[in-house]
């Protein structure tokens, strides 16, 4: 069993709808929460961190964690053209401790 | 802030030839960097760890020979291919983490670099 396990999509969404993205994970050891989202042949950026349970905002982001059920999404409200591109989750066991990665959804928001 | 080069970005290069691969940490400091390789439609496979005036720590898989890794400064960690082939044609990533606490487990990664082994 993966570490973690993401569905890969691909995920196509008017402009304007709200995307739901989600992880689920087997390592109850798991308490730090990242999003990356990744542009075609470019690098991973950090979206979103968080840690342990709970929700997280920023902008139109907002993160969700449910260690209960093992269980993480990334919520993307009002999506945007922009928001075209690939979004890894990740998470690690504590400060230092390797990351471990989803193997990414594939949005696209149609105009 | 937080900012992480690559270089080169692209790099073809002939069969058994050997190709190094720069990260750089530009404004801040990492003392741990680390190496992925990511398939096409794939998630990132963590190669190795990069630790500042140690050895690396491999991934079980990785050849620790074929794929050298040098973290000889607080900024700067190399990744060099040896002896390339067609199979290691891939897009590789480095990330770092910065020194400072508050952001200690978060990484920074680089904008990859697309390896093309004729």
């Amino acid at each position: 069993q993966k570490e973690v396990e993401q569905d890969p999509g691909p995920l196509s969404v008017p402009e304007g709808a709200i995307v739901s993205l989600n992880c689920t994970y087997s390592n109850s050891a798991f308490q730090y929460f990242m999003w990356y989202r990744q542009y075609s042949r470019k690098g991973p950026e950090l979206l979103m961190y968080t840690y342990s349970s709970g929700n997280k905002e920023d902008g139109r982001f907002t993160a969700q964690v449910d260690k209960s059920s093992k269980y993480i999404s990334l919520f993307i409200r009002d999506s945007q053209p922009s928001d075209s591109a690939t979004y890894l989750c990740a998470m690690s066991s504590g400060p230092g401790n390797q990351f471990y990665f989803g193997t990414g959804t594939s949005l696209t928001v149609i105009p | 802030g937080a900012v992480v080069s690559q270089h080169p970005s692209w790099v073809i290069c002939k069969s058994g030839t050997s190709v190094k691969i720069e990260c750089r940490s530009l404004d801040f400091q990492a003392t741990t960097m680390f190496w992925y390789r990511q398939f096409p439609k794939q998630s990132l496979m963590l190669m190795a760890t990069s630790n500042e005036g140690s050895k690396a720590t491999y991934e079980q898989g990785v050849e620790k020979d074929k794929f050298l890794i040098n973290h000889a400064s607080l900024t700067l960690s190399t990744l060099t291919v040896t002896s390339a082939h067609p199979e290691d044609s891939s897009f590789y990533i480095c990330s770092a983490r910065d020194s400072g606490w508050e952001t200690y487990n978060e990484q920074f990664f680089g904008p990859g670099t697309r390896l093309t082994v004729l």
